[in-house]
């Protein structure tokens, strides 16, 4: 089936360093998205993405449709403590409803 | 101007009984998605459903789970006859027209606790 491969599973980074997390998958998407999720808590939405090679800014982070529509990559650029958390990647193949979603990249930032 | 609503947010069930996650969709809201989130891995989608209707059952165990969104009131997810295995979070999102844009918005979860 469709999966996509996140990647570094882990960082470990101090306050002020910028990050760089990808996703890459052998199966054409028609949307990316970034969520971010806080312990506890549900995935929140950062960025969307619809058209292959699309680049959008959300503040400090950055995130790009490939232009093979096979991967996506999202930047945090200068990051602060409230950054900590897991973020994944999700896709969907057009008309399709459901998200699959990548294994998550943990961010653990060093004051 | 209430996000979607889970509840319970924490659910203990001994093996063998019943266990059921009830969701809230955000108002406005006529479609709503139910994901399975195990332990250190990414969301898994279950089910798709619009009022009185199941969209999109593909990612659902065939047995022992069921999920309904009636005309009135919340979607349910219920799990029968609970094993250890279903130890997860599960979450529900909902959205207005059924599409992507802007993806979904999830709620909190609710984690479910099988002893």
């Amino acid at each position: 089936g469709q999966q996509l491969n996140q990647s570094p599973q882990s960082m470990f980074i101090q306050e002020g360093e910028d990050v760089s997390m990808n996703c890459t998958s052998s199966s054409i998407f028609n949307t990316w998205l970034w969520y971010k999720q806080d312990p506890g808590e549900g995935p929140v939405l950062l960025i969307a993405l619809y058209k292959a090679g699309e680049l959008t800014s959300n503040g400090r982070l950055t995130a790009q449709f490939g232009i093979t529509r096979k991967d996506s990559f999202l930047n945090i650029s200068a990051s602060i403590p409230s950054d900590v958390g897991i973020y994944f990647c999700a896709a969907a193949i057009q008309g399709a409803q459901k998200l699959v979603f990548g294994q998550g990249t943990r961010l653990t930032i060093n004051p | 101007n209430a996000g979607v609503m889970q509840n319970p947010r924490h659910l203990v069930r001994r093996r063998g009984q019943e266990a059921r996650l009830r969701c809230s969709p955000m108002k406005g809201h006529s479609h709503v998605y139910w994901y399975r989130q195990l332990p250190e891995e990414g969301l898994k989608f279950m089910v798709y459903l619009q009022k009185e209707n199941i969209i999109d059952e593909s990612g659902m165990p065939k047995e022992r789970f069921s999920a309904e969104f009636p005309k009135e009131g919340p979607s349910i997810l219920r799990i029968q006859q609970v094993v250890r295995g279903d130890s997860a979070a599960y979450f529900c999102a909902s959205s207005q027209q059924g599409t992507l844009n802007y993806g979904y918005t999830f709620g909190s979860g609710t984690r479910l606790t099988v002893v």
